[in-house]
């Protein structure tokens, strides 16, 4: 079966501390993105990849990098963290072409206090 | 940004009835997806039409699309107490870049048993 997973399912962070979120998928898709889900303000993009050592913008780029080493591996860091950055973040792989979903990880419910 | 936008946001049903959800969007599509997330988990990919159909068909589900609308829906017939979860329509825009996403908010539905 085909998978996405993401390390964490829940963590707690310390505002200032450095964190890192990895999302591994064994499907060989070449599109990975990181989205946040906060209530009432839906799935947002903030980055995503098309390839190894790829990486775009997507709309809340701020307060994030990302590192794409390899192709199964896309970590989601948050430099400094904040407590508005507390959410619920979802790891995505995809197909590059058009006309193929995307298959999602469970999601890391991140707190930072 | 979000391009589609789901109607109702909430939805409170009786199993075996039907539920319809909408979902309206602003530009031109290449295809629309929906997807469904049980509470507190990542989202499932339910169902892809593309822009030159107009329904299509996965088990209890019924999709429609009307281009000229801007608009599509999502039905479940006969649901059950485990369809209750948070539906979310997808489109991929035909000026945009590869296999880019965009989410609505979402369509909450609660089936009681």
């Amino acid at each position: 079966d085909v998978k996405v997973t993401q390390s964490s399912r829940y963590l707690v962070k310390r505002t200032g501390e450095k964190v890192f979120l990895e999302c591994v998928q064994d499907m060989d898709h070449e599109n990975m993105f990181w989205y946040r889900q906060d209530p009432g303000l839906g799935l947002r993009l903030i980055y995503f990849s098309y390839d190894v050592k790829m990486k775009e913008k997507g709309d809340i780029p701020e307060g994030y990098s990302v590192s794409r080493e390899k192709k199964e591996r896309f970590s989601l860091i948050l430099e400094s963290a904040s407590t508005n950055q507390t959410s619920m973040y979802l790891c995505a792989s995809s197909l590059l072409p058009r006309d193929y979903g995307y298959t999602f990880g469970s999601g890391t419910r991140l707190t930072v206090v | 940004s979000q391009q589609g936008e789901e109607d109702p946001q909430a939805l409170s049903i009786q199993e075996g009835e039907n539920a319809t959800m909408n979902c309206s969007y602003k530009t031109s599509i290449n295809n629309l997806q929906w997807y469904r997330q049980n509470s507190g988990r990542g989202l499932v990919h339910l169902i892809l039409i593309r822009s030159n159909e107009r329904e299509k068909h996965s088990g209890r589900l019924r999709v429609t699309l009307d281009t000229s609308k801007k608009s599509s829906s999502l039905l479940i017939t006969a649901s059950r107490a485990a369809d209750t979860a948070s539906y979310f329509c997808a489109t991929d825009a035909l000026t945009g870049a590869g296999n880019m996403l965009t989410f609505g908010g979402g369509t909450r539905l609660m089936v009681k048993p």
